[in-house]
């Protein structure tokens, strides 16, 4: 049972607008910021999307989209292409469990 | 470009010990935190561990400490973890990560870790 909670799946068609929910507690998200990583593969190497709730990495598309509010945040992505279906999670810093705590992740299928 | 390359993955015994390196290029490797993050098969990211850019701060999972101790070397820009009393539940593909703009923003490609009898 992850510390923050993702649903496992969602989905969406090509060009639509999917956003994928993140909740924790007023440990993490409550007082700390979210951070939002794709892994296309299990076993390769995830990236950083969203860092700082809302802020891109330079080369990361505009399509991509982050926000908090209280202990729930979100990742919206827009214009939905094929090669965003990935695995995606967040991940905070957990205050009472003095580290890092991720998602249990959502597997994006592009339909 | 940032580069991290981990090694020292392999089949071992539970019980045992292993020693997992990150070698690190394309940053001033002193200036930065790194963490170990790992991921069992079909499963989800979990942090391990994290080291401050002097070695002054460490953290750990509450599921390795005690048995787990990351470490560095800023000459060699080298990145290490020591796994001692490895459990059946420590297989995973562990991933050498440094801070940058966020946590994580930089990842290796992973080493495999499998722990069986």
């Amino acid at each position: 049972q992850s510390v923050l909670t993702q649903p496992p799946s969602a989905s969406g068609t090509a060009g639509q607008r999917v956003t994928i929910y993140c909740s924790g507690s007023s440990s993490n998200l409550g007082y700390n910021s979210v951070h939002w990583y794709q892994q296309q593969l299990p076993g390769t190497a995830p990236k950083l999307l969203i860092f700082s709730n809302s802020q891109r990495p330079s080369g990361v598309p505009d399509r991509f989209s982050g926000s908090k509010s209280g202990t729930s945040a979100s990742l919206a992505i827009s214009g939905l292409q094929s090669e965003d279906e990935a695995d995606y999670y967040c991940a905070s810093w957990d205050d009472s469990l003095s580290g890092w705590v991720f998602g249990g992740g959502t597997k994006l299928t592009v339909l | 470009e940032v580069q991290l390359v981990e090694s020292g993955g392999t089949l071992v015994q539970p019980g045992r010990s292993l020693r997992l390196s990150c070698a690190a290029s394309g940053f001033t490797f002193e200036d930065h935190g790194m963490f170990w993050v790992r991921q069992a098969p079909g499963k989800g990211l979990e942090w391990v561990a994290g080291i401050s850019w002097n070695s002054g701060t460490r953290g750990y999972a509450d599921s390795v400490k005690g048995r787990f101790t990351i470490s560095r070397d800023n000459a060699k820009n080298s990145l290490y973890l020591q796994m001692d009393s490895l459990r059946l539940e420590d297989t995973a593909f562990y991933y050498c990560s440094k801070e940058g703009v966020g946590p994580f923003q930089h990842w290796g490609q992973g080493t495999l870790v499998t722990v069986s009898s």
